[in-house]
């Protein structure tokens, strides 16, 4: 079965803070990605990566970063925590190159809470 | 502008009972639609996808449609479960850059 692992399920981080998201895969995507998902607004795009060393801005970078130092591994950096930044942080990777529109496979998420 | 909407927000049935998820999307060029389940606090997860020249097409007690020409989508849940209750969300491939286009989703809740 394919897999996609978050490190944390439940985060409860002080504003300032630097707080670190990782998500590993199994399935040696080239592709990964990270949403974040809030009530009514739905899953946004924030960060995604064609391949290694490789990243994109989504519809939301602002106050985000990322790295992809290896294949399987995708993480979301908030270099300084906000309250406006707490929310539902889903992880996901895909196969394919650059145009492809195939199928994620999601994380389990990762709820951050910022106080 | 590349959109998707869903209807309903989110719907309240009796278990056993039937219902239909709508999809409408602005997306050009489309490639593909998807929907995907998502229990609470949990990942979404496929269940079915459709490309231009699919009409129908079912896993199990679900069965989505598509409708290319007037840009719809439904999705068609048969004698609901309780498992069912979760949201749907229905995602567009497409567009000039190839991007995945989401709907905000339908939250269904199945009721004994």
């Amino acid at each position: 079965d394919v897999k996609v692992t978050q490190s944390s399920r439940y985060l409860v981080k002080r504003t300032g803070e630097k707080v670190f998201l990782e998500c590993v895969q199994d399935m040696d995507h080239e592709n990964m990605f990270w949403y974040r998902q809030d009530p009514g607004l739905g899953l946004r795009l924030i960060y995604f990566s064609y391949d290694v060393k490789m990243k994109e801005k989504g519809d939301i970078p602002e106050g985000y970063s990322v790295s992809r130092e290896k294949k399987e591994r995708f993480s979301l950096i908030l270099e300084s925590a906000s309250t406006n930044q707490t929310s539902m942080y889903l992880c996901a990777s895909r196969v394919g190159g650059h145009q492809n529109t195939g199928e994620l496979f999601f994380g389990e998420g990762s709820r951050l809470t910022v106080l | 502008k590349n959109q998707v909407e869903q209807s309903p927000q989110s719907l309240i049935i009796l278990e056993g009972k039937n219902c239909t998820l709508q999809c409408n999307y602005t997306v050009s060029p489309f490639s593909n639609l998807r929907w995907y389940k998502q229990d609470t606090g949990r990942g979404p997860v496929s269940l079915t996808i459709m490309t231009f020249s699919e009409n129908t097409k079912s896993n199990g007690r679900y069965t989505a449609t598509l409708d290319a020409d007037t840009k719809q989508s439904s999705l068609h849940i048969t004698a609901s479960q309780l498992s069912d209750s979760a949201s749907y969300i229905c995602v567009v491939g497409g567009g000039s850059q190839g991007n995945l286009i989401f709907g905000k989703g339908t939250k269904l809740s199945v009721k004994p």
